[in-house]
């Protein structure tokens, strides 16, 4: 079965910090997609950003940065110099694949909140 | 480009009383459409799913039923409201091809009492 597992529930920087989430997946598919998604107070999920299985390539954007390590199933974001709008909940997430119905099914970790103090 | 539109914003129900959400999107034709609904805890599970009109898929069957009676409409229904049903009800829109990212909508904050 497929699983995203976020350890960090919460953390708290001070503005300016470099912060990093972790998450860790689980799955046996060769093939699969992963997420990441911003829930700031408002309670509407931004995406991020997605990666495939194939492109182990880190990304850069801004002031976020990821790091896929298929070695050891993870996907961690971090964000440098961060301020107080990166305050939020932030989820990773693993596309499943095509259900047998179609669809695209995402498991979601349980999400880690970032307090972001001045 | 694509927006999701949810109603209501918030509701507050009694226990055993109907409910009826509400999904639409515009900007796009065919999509695969999404209800999720995030508990206190904060996860997000997965509720139903549809690849087209009249065409659902139930991941966690329970008193909730979802329909999908027009290509850019997704309903989420229950005959009677549990205290268990409370929560945040995410619609969301991914594209034709299964892999594609999915897209949010605002939510629909519910409390059941």
């Amino acid at each position: 079965a497929q699983k995203v597992t976020q350890a960090q529930t919460e953390i708290s920087v001070v503005e300016k910090e470099d912060v990093t989430l972790d998450c860790v997946y689980e799955t046996r598919d060769t093939t699969y997609y992963l997420f990441w998604y911003k829930q700031p107070p408002s309670g509407e999920l931004v995406f991020l950003i997605r990666r495939n299985s194939f492109d182990e390539q880190n990304e850069i954007s801004g002031r976020y940065s990821w790091n896929f390590q298929k070695s050891t199933s993870s996907f961690n974001f971090t964000i440098t110099a961060s301020q107080v709008v990166d305050s939020a909940v932030y989820f990773c997430a693993l596309s499943e694949g095509e259900g047998a119905g179609g669809g695209n099914k995402l498991t979601f970790g349980t999400g880690t909140q970032l307090k972001v103090e001045l | 480009s694509q927006t999701i539109h949810q109603w209501p914003a918030t509701l507050v129900q009694p226990v055993g009383s109907p409910l009826s959400l509400e999904c639409t999107v515009e900007g796009t034709s065919n999509p695969n459409l999404y209800w999720y609904r995030q508990a206190a805890g904060r996860g997000l599970q997965l509720l139903f799913y549809s690849v087209g009109i009249g065409q659902i898929s139930s991941e966690v069957p329970q008193n909730l039923s979802a329909s999908r009676p027009q290509d850019r409409q997704f309903i989420l229904s229950s005959k009677k409201l549990l205290l268990s049903d409370s929560g945040f009800y995410l619609c969301a829109l991914g594209g034709v091809a299964s892999t594609d990212t999915q897209y949010f909508g605002p939510g629909t904050r519910l409390t059941v009492l």
